[in-house]
């Protein structure tokens, strides 16, 4: 079965205000995990990723954190915009490929 | 700079048909993969390559499944006798490299295969 998987399938947010997805993991092995972003149409975009060894990585308007005491990581989205109205995946790297969640649709609010 | 390229974007076959989608990873990407996204579900893993080798092919849901990529560059995703559980996006990703480190995979747009 899958290893990693996410809470909701959508996600309305008010323009302007944070976003927060959620995803949780099985397996505690697990050293890298990465959030994608993928827009209608389009392949999977990498957003950010982090290392078991980092509870929190931050990036342009994106935050990253990781509890691996249990096994749940999250994206936090600063000041949401329409142009970040997409599936949004969180992501675990395996020896050679990567393994997905099923997605949270983030619909934007205006 | 260009980005990983897939053809065609759209594909409809006639169940018992072949079809051959192709992939055009970015230039000197040593890693390719492909990956199979059903409607509403996060992509899965098919197969791996480096270079010309197919070192993983684990991901291929039947014998009717067929990658190559004979020069290590440009890969065929080859669908023998198609049925209509492969409807699907397939996803190329390519990567420079791969081993004990971790290197970013690009993914092309996909192509939109319906088995009719």
């Amino acid at each position: 079965g899958e290893s990693v998987g996410l809470h909701l399938p959508t996600l309305s947010v008010q323009e302007g205000d944070n976003s927060i997805i959620n995803c949780a993991y099985s397996n505690s092995a697990s050293d890298y995990f990465i959030w994608y972003k993928q827009e209608s149409g389009k392949g999977p975009q990498f957003i950010i990723d982090i290392r078991s060894n980092m509870d929190k990585r931050q990036g342009q308007r994106v935050t990253v954190l990781l509890n691996k005491t249990v096994k749940h990581l999250s994206l936090q989205i600063a000041a949401t915009q329409p142009g970040d109205s997409a599936v949004y995946f969180c992501a675990e790297k395996g020896d050679d490929k990567i393994i997905f969640g099923k997605g949270t649709r983030l619909h934007i609010l205006p | 700079g260009a980005g990983v390229s897939q053809s065609p974007r759209y594909k409809v076959a006639k169940r018992g048909q072949d079809v051959a989608l192709r992939c055009d990873p970015i230039s000197g990407h040593v890693s390719l993969f492909w990956y199979q996204q059903a409607l509403g579900q996060g992509p899965e893993f098919l197969t791996y390559f480096q270079n010309e080798a197919q070192l993983d092919k684990s991901g291929l849901p039947s014998d009717r499944f067929f990658a190559e990529r004979p020069e290590g560059s440009v890969s065929t995703l080859k669908i023998q006798r198609t049925q209509q559980e492969d409807s699907a996006v397939y996803l190329c990703a390519s990567s420079l490299w791969t081993g004990t480190g971790v290197s970013e995979q690009y993914f092309g747009p996909g192509t939109r295969l319906t088995v009719t």
